[in-house]
């Protein structure tokens, strides 16, 4: 079964570091990872997908599919980061996929002034 | 352009009561996913569906739990005789319709926390 791990709860940067949240996962098929965020008092919602290789709000993730790691990384944190931060990985039957994300347990991330 | 309403945003119940949560998903979204967040996880994905039909509740549990998502209305997540254990927060999303493979994006609700006295 696919299991999504984020070792760290809990991450505290002061604002203009570099940051990174890890993320790893198992799967034995090919993978579609996902960060989603959630800000305080809002919904959680998609920040950036692995298959648009996209930088979004300063962030990027690299699927390492030898290390099967999707960490999220961003080089000068600011402090409108400070939030909810998911690795999820999607469920592709048949090789359509759909909604079905396996989350990872999360972590905090805190961006001090 | 409302995002997904989900209602009740707080229920409480009295352990053997029954529980259920509504939730409506982005206009024109047709798939309709449940979560479940218990205390210190992360969510947990529990039944997909569509108009009329599940499509997979492979994260539900076997019994007391069913789910709805009819023709008309909301989506209806049906809890029976909670117990404390159900006591979590509940999570709606729905996506667009697949179009030659989904996007994996979600759309999320708010949420509807349960607490079983």
């Amino acid at each position: 079964a696919q299991r999504v791990t984020q070792p760290e709860k809990l991450l505290s940067v002061f604002k203009g570091a570099p940051v990174e949240l890890k993320c790893n996962y198992s799967y034995s098929g090919s993978p579609e990872l996902f960060w989603y965020v959630q800000y305080s008092r809002q919904r959680l919602q998609l920040l950036l997908r692995h298959i648009s290789r996209e930088s979004i709000k300063g962030f990027t993730a690299d699927l390492n599919k030898g290390e099967t790691s999707f960490h999220l990384k961003k080089p000068f944190a600011q402090e409108e980061d400070s939030a909810m931060y998911y690795c999820a990985l999607s469920d592709s039957p048949g090789g359509t996929s759909y909604g079905k994300l396996t989350f990872g347990q999360g972590t905090i991330l805190t961006v001090h002034p | 352009n409302a995002g997904v309403m989900q209602n009740p945003r707080h229920l409480v119940r009295r352990r053997g009561q029954e529980a259920r949560l509504r939730c409506s998903p982005v206009k024109g979204h047709s798939h309709v996913y449940w979560y479940r967040q218990l205390p210190e996880e992360g969510l947990k994905f529990m039944v997909y569906l569509q108009k009329e039909n599940i499509i997979d509740e492979s994260g539900m549990p076997k019994e007391r739990f069913s789910a709805e998502f009819p023709k008309e209305g909301p989506s209806i997540l049906r809890i029976q005789q909670v117990v404390r254990g159900d006591s979590a927060a509940y999570f709606c999303a729905s996506s667009p319709r697949l179009a030659g493979g989904n996007t994996g994006e979600l759309f999320f609700g708010e949420g509807s926390r349960l607490t079983v006295l």
